[in-house]
């Protein structure tokens, strides 16, 4: 099974900081990877899919990149309604698997 | 609109066998892969299984495989998850997610908001 390791775990950030968040898979994965926002109390939100193209509707401060083991997720200026957590999934095999998570606090 | 609704949900004691349900509306659901996505209280996600757009193809996670069952009804619009010999650590709360094309290769973008299962003596 594919395995995916996101870093860090928690980001402390503040309004209009810039955010990277790194995944990264067991073994390649082509660009089959997408990001998701998910709020407490609520169903995870995608942001990104085949690693850098932006869902519809979702604010262009939130970029991806990479390919094959290494990927990233950066958000260009923080604004208070991205303090969350993300995760990355891969889904180049049947079994679509999750990082662990990362969570964006307020600094 | 799009929209997903999960159902069936509820407190099962270890060993019994559940059934949940998902039902899609706002989209032609038979042109899309569904996924079963759960998290357990405070921590992250968990994919648990998938169902291409004919049934064909379908993906477990190994903590489920040969204890649950994915399936449809695409004449009901309708994604289920038959779960039996239920343990503690299936306790969760059960997303029922659309796929982003017809096969498992493909993202979730829209999710239901869940439904909980706890499985405790």
């Amino acid at each position: 099974d594919i395995h995916m390791t996101q870093s860090p775990s928690t980001l402390s950030a503040s309004v209009g900081d810039r955010v990277t968040i790194t995944c990264r898979a067991s073994q390649s994965i082509s660009s089959w990877l997408a990001w998701y926002q998910q709020k407490p109390g609520k169903a995870p939100k995608l942001l990104i899919y085949k690693a850098s193209s932006l869902e519809g509707g979702v604010p262009s401060r939130f970029s991806g990149s990479g390919s094959g083991t290494e990927f990233t997720l950066t958000i260009g200026s923080l604004q208070p309604d991205d303090f969350a957590t993300y995760y990355c999934q891969q889904y180049n095999s049947y079994s679509g698997t999750f990082g662990q998570g990362t969570k964006v606090e307020i600094k | 609109e799009v929209q997903l609704v999960e159902s069936g949900g509820g407190l099962v004691q270890p060993g019994r066998s559940l059934r949940l349900s998902c039902a899609a509306s706002g989209f032609t659901f038979d042109d899309y892969a569904m996924h079963w996505v759960r998290q357990a209280p405070g921590k992250g996600l968990e994919w648990v299984s998938g169902i291409s757009w004919n049934s064909v193809s379908l993906g477990y996670a190994d903590s489920v495989r040969g204890r649950f069952t994915v399936s449809r009804d695409n004449a009901k619009n309708s994604l289920y998850l038959q779960m039996s010999s239920l343990r503690t650590e299936d306790t969760a709360l059960y997303y029922c997610a659309k796929g982003g094309g017809r096969y498992l290769y493909f993202h979730m973008d829209v999710w239901g908001k869940g439904t909980t299962v706890t499985v405790s003596s």
